[in-house]
């Protein structure tokens, strides 16, 4: 059964608009934690952002922010004033007893 | 600074060789896993491990197995490469069950022909 569901292959947002990419994930253990990573052309995967299921208040790290909702297993990453530099692709994570990774969802900035 | 370090970037192989791809951490992780990544798949878990000696199997252990002799190192083997095992492959490690980010590697792009 698939853990994490990202339902947007690909999206485009104007430079200094804020983007919304969502996630769905699935699981039955209380305690379990939420990732975002983004995976620029070049490959390498770079971590953005955490949230554990604990947590009460939706975690933020500068233009990133999680809105975590918890009932409806969402939780879904907020990136602020895009810039050129955000074009990439965004993985949604979650860790319970192992690590899975939603498909991805490819971003596209434009000026 | 945690650095995860990969034995190859590019890979060719023959079908029906086998392959090796290492991977070596030097933070003193418990826990390690190798992912492949494909196109509109995203990341799928092969197999990980918790501590040395020990694997599970993760969404997709077919057609691989997993190594780990020593805490550092966590090898993938394709006992006899196919074409549909030609991939991106990632391994990543993480402290231990309380830690939350993972360290990827920088990939290993296999093509098998």
């Amino acid at each position: 059964a698939q853990k994490i569901t990202q339902t947007q292959p690909g999206m485009f947002v104007q430079e200094k608009e804020a983007v919304t990419l969502d996630c769905t994930y699935d699981t039955s253990d209380p305690s379990y934690g939420l990732f975002w990573y983004k995976q620029p052309s070049s490959g390498e995967m770079i971590f953005l952002i955490y949230q554990g299921s604990y947590d009460q208040q939706n975690a933020t790290e500068g233009r990133y922010s999680l809105n975590f909702q918890k009932a409806r297993k969402s939780a879904n990453l907020v990136i602020s004033a895009s810039q050129l530099g955000d074009s990439a692709m965004y993985f949604c994570a979650m860790r319970d007893l192992s690590l899975s990774f939603g498909a991805g969802t490819t971003v596209t900035v434009r000026a | 600074d945690v650095k995860v370090t990969q034995s190859s970037r590019y890979l060719v192989k023959r079908t029906g060789e086998k392959v090796f791809l290492e991977c070596v951490q030097d933070m003193d992780h418990e826990n390690m896993f190798w992912y492949r990544q494909d196109p509109g798949l995203g990341l799928r878990l092969i197999y990980f491990s918790y501590d040395v000696k020990m694997k599970e199997k993760g969404d997709i252990p077919e057609g691989y197995s997993v190594s780990r002799e020593k805490k550092e190192r966590f090898s993938l083997i394709l006992e006899s490469a196919s074409t549909n095992q030609t991939s991106m492959y990632l391994c990543a490690s993480t402290e231990g069950a309380s830690s939350y980010e993972q360290y990827f590697g920088p990939g290993t792009r296999l093509t098998v022909t």
